[in-house]
């Protein structure tokens, strides 16, 4: 089956402008994720979604970071007046949700490089 | 709080030969699992090697095989019989009985003609 997939690919906005990031899990994946990459850096958690609930919000950077999750499938990214900080890879994952090991594999997208010129 | 320590940077290994990168992590939980995921230049995250904690056996995927010393908080990945297409950045990452991975800041591994 199709993996996660993530669009764009490369996305170059200006300052103050507003960007939106789509992903796209694998099928009958109820858990999802999003993560920052930053250049040389390590994954920083954003936030997860259990069906279309967020449980934890905790990783958005600011108030200018939302995302949402509708029909238990698709997430959307979205980072208001954007920043040049935001520049970074945003990742997304999924996994079947659940407490054993195999259900918390979490499989990555290819990730969306932002750039904020 | 859950953490994830690589020391090494950078590494660099021979074509067809072995090496070992090291992670470490600290969790109060008794119920965790560890990863190891490689990162190519293409970005891509992709699963090397999963290994349950409570399990006492190492887990091996072909090439790839960890040394997990539960006492030590030690999870070290082995490559063996290096080949090019190895090269890429790896993380080590932790989970628990919540959701959310702690990924160390990443091991680059160069493979040598």
């Amino acid at each position: 089956g199709a993996g996660v997939s993530q669009s764009p690919s490369n996305k170059v906005t200006e300052k103050g402008k507003d960007v939106e990031l789509r992903c796209d899990p694998i099928s009958g994946h109820t858990a999802l994720y999003w993560y920052r990459q930053s250049l040389g850096q390590g994954l920083e958690f954003l936030i997860y979604f259990q069906g279309n609930s967020a449980p934890d919000k905790s990783g958005l950077p600011s108030d200018r970071f939302s995302a949402e999750r509708t029909g238990g499938s698709v997430s959307t990214l979205t980072i208001q007046r954007t920043q040049q900080e935001d520049s970074a890879v945003y990742l997304c994952a999924s996994s079947l949700g659940g407490t054993s090991g195999g259900r918390k594999t979490q499989y990555f997208g290819p990730g969306t490089r932002l750039l904020v010129l | 709080a859950q953490t994830v320590t690589q020391s090494q940077p950078e590494m660099s290994v021979q074509e067809a030969e072995t090496v070992t990168l090291s992670c470490t992590y600290d969790t109060s939980e008794s119920d965790y699992y560890l990863f190891w995921y490689k990162q190519p230049p293409s970005r891509q995250m992709i699963l090397v090697i999963r290994q349950e904690a409570y399990k006492q056996q190492n887990a091996t995927e072909n090439r790839f095989s960890v040394n997990f010393q539960k006492a030590a908080k030690s999870f070290s990945l082995k490559i063996s019989d290096s080949q090019l297409g190895d090269a890429a950045m790896y993380f080590c990452a932790v989970t628990s009985g919540t959701y959310k991975y702690i990924f160390g800041t990443g091991t680059r591994l160069k493979v040598l003609a």
